[in-house]
């Protein structure tokens, strides 16, 4: 059984720059959730991603944007990357009905200089 | 205010010890969730226990376990007879449920466990 992958597992980019992060849910997990993590401190709620719409949102600038496609897989877009974004950046799946412990991929760490 | 607050940025514990990391939480939510994740130097956030504000009795999960004090708002993890590879950074976290909408994750700055051998 395939746990939450992500995907690349480090990336480098410059100001100014845009990226997208990838995330394919656990196996039987329709809804994907989003958090950054920067150095030293506790995840951040960005968004999540239910039936292929926005669900729910954290405290997060529209520079960042998501998708979730048909088979529940996800992505994360950010625009005009600033240095404060360099962070690793967690994935997490769970059901929608039944318990809904989050469970999280192994994370994209992104470096912007 | 903090919704989750982790007052024991590192802590120490002598192998095959227990030790206790302490969680206190804030919510006016009557249905909400506790979370305990690990995560080693690797990055990935480990699942380890969850406790659901309805729950009467304790949850347990192997060497895990949760003290669960509704009244006090606190949601202490203890880990019974530490082994080495428990030497990671252990999250606490809420699921509050407003309105329905989502399960997003609140997290506490973490606590740092060293196991001494």
């Amino acid at each position: 059984d395939a746990g939450v992958t992500q995907s690349p597992t480090h990336l480098i980019k410059t100001r100014g720059q845009q990226v997208t992060l990838r995330c394919s849910p656990k196996s039987g997990h329709d809804t994907v959730s989003w958090y950054q993590q920067a150095l030293g401190q506790g995840p951040q709620f960005i968004f999540q991603y239910y039936e292929e719409e926005e669900r729910q949102r954290g405290n997060f600038p529209d520079r960042f944007s998501g998708h979730q496609f048909p088979n529940y897989s996800s992505e994360l877009n950010v625009n005009a990357l600033l240095l404060g974004d360099s962070a690793l950046y967690l994935c997490a799946s769970s059901p929608d009905r039944g318990p809904d412990t989050q469970y999280f991929g192994p994370g994209t760490r992104l470096t912007v200089l | 205010a903090q919704k989750i607050t982790q007052t024991q940025p590192g802590m120490f514990v002598q192998e095959k010890e227990a030790v206790t990391l302490d969680c206190t939480y804030d919510t006016s939510d009557q249905s909400y969730g506790l979370f305990w994740y690990k995560q080693p130097s690797s990055g990935e956030m480990i699942f380890l226990i969850y406790q659901g504000s309805y729950d009467e009795q304790n949850a347990t999960e192997g060497r895990y376990s949760l003290n669960f004090q509704k009244a006090r708002k606190s949601a202490n993890l203890v880990i019974s007879a530490s082994q080495l590879g428990d030497s990671a950074m252990y999250f606490c976290a809420m699921r509050e449920r407003q309105n329905n909408a989502g399960n997003m994750l609140t997290f506490g700055g973490g606590t740092r466990l060293m196991v001494k051998p």
